[in-house]
């Protein structure tokens, strides 16, 4: 398996400009997280599906952020309008649960998103 | 609620000698935790769980815990650090019954020196 695969790895954005970031799980996997990691916050979680469906979104920041998952192999995150304030590494994780259990969450190699 | 914590920011070791990166936890009912590792420009990647069973788990590169039910501890080590082994660890565990969330520790640097 590739992993969770993540795009772009860079994006470099102005003010204003609407960002979309993009995420493929592990194939199988049924649960799918946003993550966001800034040298201030630390690590983040914004939201996180299962089968699909958003379980909780209290992480999103304000309206300007929001994600889908039209399948369950794809999720976007998008900022509109972008601020410099978002500037961070984004990350996308996946896991499954099976027999009751919660696995370990498998992360993508992030996108670094620069906001001028 | 549940919560973890890692105590210190910056851990140092001498190449070959044990290390220790510390992490306690605060859960309602049984406990889920996991140990992460971050390089440099990288995402974070699993290192060991411990679900139940064995306190003392062990995980990739030669890492292994403890699971300290009464400290409410579950510390990450190995016997003989490797400079490649500096990078950034994080401990994880479960968010409340029934869900995948897991709540992250703020992450422990680790520098181990030739």
């Amino acid at each position: 398996d590739a992993g969770v695969i993540q795009s772009p790895r860079h994006e470099v954005t102005e003010m204003g400009q609407e960002v979309t970031l993009r995420c493929k799980p592990i194939s199988g996997h049924d649960y799918l997280f946003w993550y966001r990691q800034t040298m201030m916050r630390g690590l983040e979680l914004l939201i996180y599906f299962n089968n699909n469906v958003p379980i909780d979104d209290s992480g999103m920041p304000e309206d300007r952020f929001s994600a889908k998952m039209p399948n369950a192999s794809f999720s976007t995150l998008k900022i509109q309008p972008s601020e410099p304030r978002d500037s961070a590494v984004y990350f996308c994780a996946s896991s499954f649960a099976s027999g009751g259990r919660y696995n370990e969450q498998f992360f993508g190699p992030g996108t670094r998103l620069t906001v001028l | 609620a549940q919560s973890v914590a890692q105590p210190e920011d910056q851990v140092n070791v001498a190449e070959g000698n044990p290390l220790t990166v510390k992490c306690t936890y605060s859960v309602s009912g049984n406990p889920y935790l996991f140990w992460y590792v971050q390089y440099p420009n990288r995402g974070l990647q699993f290192l060991l769980k411990y679900i139940t069973g064995d306190n003392l788990v062990k995980g990739s590169y030669g890492f292994e815990a403890e699971f300290n039910k009464s400290q409410t501890s579950f510390h990450l080590k190995k016997p003989s650090a490797l400079v490649s082994d500096s990078a950034l660890y994080f401990c994880a565990v479960r968010g409340s019954s029934n869900t995948g969330k897991l709540i992250f520790g703020q992450g422990t640097t680790l520098q181990v020196k030739p």
